[in-house]
């Protein structure tokens, strides 16, 4: 049983670029949730996504922005990349229809320089 | 507005001795609660969890859980600590009412001292 996969885990750019971090599932489930860590902080929630559409967020600005696809994969999009966006971003997965337990990836390390 | 808080920052510990980390949440509605591990330059690990039922949840590597509904709390407790149990732990509350957001401490990181 895959668990939850992200792509990919280390990443550098510059202030100004845009970056694309991708998630995968684990496998049966159906709703992604993505998390900014900032070094030495606990998670904070980014967005959540199910059936294809954003169903919540937090106080995140519009920069970030996701996607989910059929197969219940997804991506993390930010534009207008800050230096204080360097973090581990981090992709969870549960199933909708009450399951409440997230399931995490490894996190995708980005830092901008 | 919700919070969680965990009251040290580190906890430095003997190898073999009990350990307790410590979380306390405010909250305005019914959660369930949860503790993660993460270990160095890794993700976030499920260790045990509170939904429903018994107050003392058992979870993976000897960890145990207390929740206490009068003091808000759901400390973390394991009676003998490894060398191998150092990493940074985080408490984590889930509002029953908002599709299932986390909102999490800041973190408590271990350290076994051998």
């Amino acid at each position: 049983d895959a668990g939850v996969t992200q792509s990919p885990t280390h990443l550098i750019k510059t202030r100004g670029q845009q970056v694309t971090l991708r998630c995968s599932p684990k496998s049966g489930h159906d709703t992604v949730s993505w998390y900014q860590q900032a070094l030495g902080q606990g998670p904070q929630f980014i967005f959540q996504y199910y059936e294809e559409e954003e169903r919540q967020r937090g106080n995140f600005p519009d920069r970030f922005s996701g996607h989910q696809f059929p197969n219940y994969s997804s991506e993390l999009n930010v534009n207008a990349l800050l230096l204080g966006d360097s973090a581990l971003y981090l992709c969870a997965s549960r199933l909708q229809g009450g399951q409440v337990t997230q399931y995490f990836g490894p996190g995708t390390r980005l830092l901008v320089l | 507005a919700q919070s969680v808080t965990q009251l040290d920052s580190q906890v430095p510990v003997f190898e073999e001795a009990p350990v307790e980390l410590r979380c306390n949440y405010s909250s305005s509605v019914s959660v369930y609660l949860f503790w993660y591990v993460q270990y160095p330059n890794q993700g976030l690990q499920l260790l045990l969890k509170y939904l429903s039922g018994s107050t003392l949840v058992k979870g993976i590597n000897g960890f145990e859980a207390e929740f206490n509904k009068s003091q808000t709390s759901f400390h973390l407790r394991k009676p003998s600590v490894h060398i191998s149990d150092t990493a940074e732990y985080f408490c984590a509350v889930c509002l029953m009412d908002s599709n299932y957001q986390l909102i999490w401490g800041a973190g408590t990181k271990l350290i076994i001292k051998p």
